[in-house]
């Protein structure tokens, strides 16, 4: 009940293509919703949230839809760039205690 | 600004052996939190100190043990280490507590290697 299910594990994307990557949870209890992006070598950047009160969030090339009845949430990556390579994990929190997803990795084709 | 530290960078110990990794956060963030990323079992939330205190801990054995000093740079333990250890350790600081309230900043992480 406290897994976070994500996949693809692994998409390859054309450049100016959207990039889809899609979770899932069971536990209704989680109020926040993250997508975290990571780069070889670095730590994980937080890209976009979400909380469970909205449907939709977009921030540039960057949306998260949320479908609370469903449990499934999902990231959208408009006009995908070659730069936008990199694993991509989402998360639910609850009580700030934090479940990640098994992450996918993103290549955008040049 | 300086970003969040992590020292050292890369680390090789042999099982049973403890070790102490460091993280220095962002100047003026309070809280700090700690997570072992590996291929196995991804990104998992160890704890999460804020003012000296733990505030949330993760589902890892006692073994793993934190704890964060007056100038919120923050320590984590690992005693009698199993090959399992075997991870990136990642600190993550904020300036408040809980990250659904502010954003986390990552450090690039300790690579640990348990032989």
């Amino acid at each position: 009940q406290q897994q976070v299910k994500q996949s693809p594990q692994s998409l390859i994307v054309q450049k100016g293509g959207i990039s889809i990557i899609n979770c899932a949870y069971e536990n209704t209890a989680f109020d926040y919703f993250p997508w975290y992006q990571q780069f070889p070598g670095k730590g994980p950047a937080l890209l976009i949230a979400i909380r469970p009160d909205v449907s939709e969030k977009k921030e540039g090339r960057f949306t998260i839809s949320f479908n609370k009845s469903a449990k499934q949430f999902s990231l959208h990556i408009m006009d995908s760039q070659p730069g936008d390579s990199a694993t991509y994990f989402c998360a639910a929190s609850e009580n700030d205690k934090i479940i990640f997803g098994k992450g996918t990795r993103l290549h955008i084709l040049p | 600004k300086a970003g969040v530290t992590q020292t050292p960078r890369y680390l090789i110990k042999t099982r049973g052996q403890q070790v102490t990794l460091s993280c220095s956060p962002i100047s003026g963030h309070r809280s700090v939190s700690w997570y072992q990323q590996t291929p196995g079992q991804g990104l998992q939330f160890l704890f999460e100190y804020f003012s000296e205190t733990q505030r949330n801990k993760g589902n890892f054995p006692g073994r793993f043990s934190g704890r964060q000093f007056s100038n919120s740079r923050s320590e984590m333990n690992v005693s009698t280490l199993e090959l399992g250890d075997s991870a990136l350790y990642l600190c993550a600081s904020s300036l408040e507590a809980g990250m659904s309230t502010d954003t986390q900043y990552f450090g690039p992480g300790t690579r640990l290697t348990v032989l």
